[in-house]
C-alpha cells in the first residue's frame, strides 16, 4: 500500500535557526512528490513538485530534495511568517491523479 | 487570475440534512479533485472528476456522498443525511492538462450539529 510519513511531527525553530523536514515514501513506482504549505484555516498551497532521485528545487528559503526513498524541505535561515504546516504527497503511477500526503509537519518559528 | 473557489466557506447542518458543498476550477482547468481533511488527521482523497465523468471514486463512501462535474458549472459534492462524523473540511483541488499540479481551493469547513 502506499504510504506516505512526514517527521518530525511539530518542529520550533528560533528564527535564524535553520533545519529540515523529512518526507519518507513506500510507492510502487513515484510518478510525483509534491510539497505544500497550509496555514491555519486555509487550503494547501503548493510548493514545489520532485520527479526523480537527485532532483531539487529551490523557492526563497525553502530547498526541496529527493531521493528514492525520501524528500527533505530544507529550511534555511527561516523568518516567523514561515511558521505553517508542511505537506508531502506522492502520486504513483498505478493510481490516477490523486495524492496521498503525510499528516505534515507544523513548523512555528519564533522571533 | 481567479484561483480554486470554494462555496460556502462555513456550512452549519443538521443530522439528517443534506450538504451541497461547490467547487470553482481554476479558469482552463478540466480536472477537479476532492479530499477530505478531519481533525488532526491528513488530507484524504475522495474523489477525481472530469467534465460530465466520475475518473476515480475510489476514496468517496458508497452511501450518502455523490458528486459530479457537469459539462456547465461548477463541481458538486452532495452528502445526504449528513451525521456528526461527517465534520471536516472538504477541500477541491484542480489541475489542466498538461499540468499534474493540482491547485487547491480555500475549502469548506462542514459542521453537522
Amino acid at each position: 500500500e502506499d504510504q506516505v510519513t512526514q517527521s518530525p511531527e511539530a518542529l520550533r525553530l528560533q528564527e535564524g535557526e535553520s533545519s529540515s523536514l523529512n518526507c519518507s515514501y513506500t510507492v510502487s513506482g513515484l510518478r510525483g512528490l509534491f510539497w505544500y504549505r497550509q496555514d491555519p484555516g486555509k487550503g494547501p498551497e503548493f510548493l514545489f513538485t520532485l520527479y526523480s532521485a537527485g532532483e531539487e528545487k529551490e523557492k526563497e528559503r525553502l530547498k526541496a530534495t529527493l531521493t528514492k526513498k525520501e524528500s527533505f524541505l530544507h529550511i534555511t535561515a527561516p523568518k516567523p511568517e514561515d511558521s505553517a504546516t508542511y505537506l508531502c504527497a506522492v502520486q504513483s503511477p498505478r493510481d490516477t491523479d490523486k495524492l496521498i500526503f503525510g499528516t505534515g509537519t507544523r513548523l512555528q518559528v519564533f522571533p | 487570475n481567479a484561483g480554486v473557489m470554494q462555496n460556502p466557506r462555513h456550512l452549519v447542518r443538521r443530522r439528517g440534512q443534506e450538504a451541497r458543498l461547490r467547487c470553482s476550477p481554476v479558469k482552463g482547468h478540466s480536472h477537479v479533485y476532492w479530499y477530505r481533511q478531519l481533525p488532526e488527521e491528513g488530507l484524504k482523497f475522495m474523489v477525481y472528476l472530469q467534465k460530465e465523468n466520475i475518473i476515480d471514486e475510489s476514496g468517496m463512501p458508497k452511501e450518502r456522498f455523490s458528486a459530479e462535474f457537469p459539462k456547465e458549472g461548477p463541481s458538486i459534492l452532495r452528502i445526504q443525511q449528513v451525521v456528526r462524523g461527517d465534520s471536516a473540511a472538504y477541500f477541491c483541488a484542480s489541475s489542466s492538462l498538461i499540468t499534474d499540479t493540482q491547485y487547491f481551493g480555500p475549502g469548506t469547513r462542514l459542521t453537522v450539529l
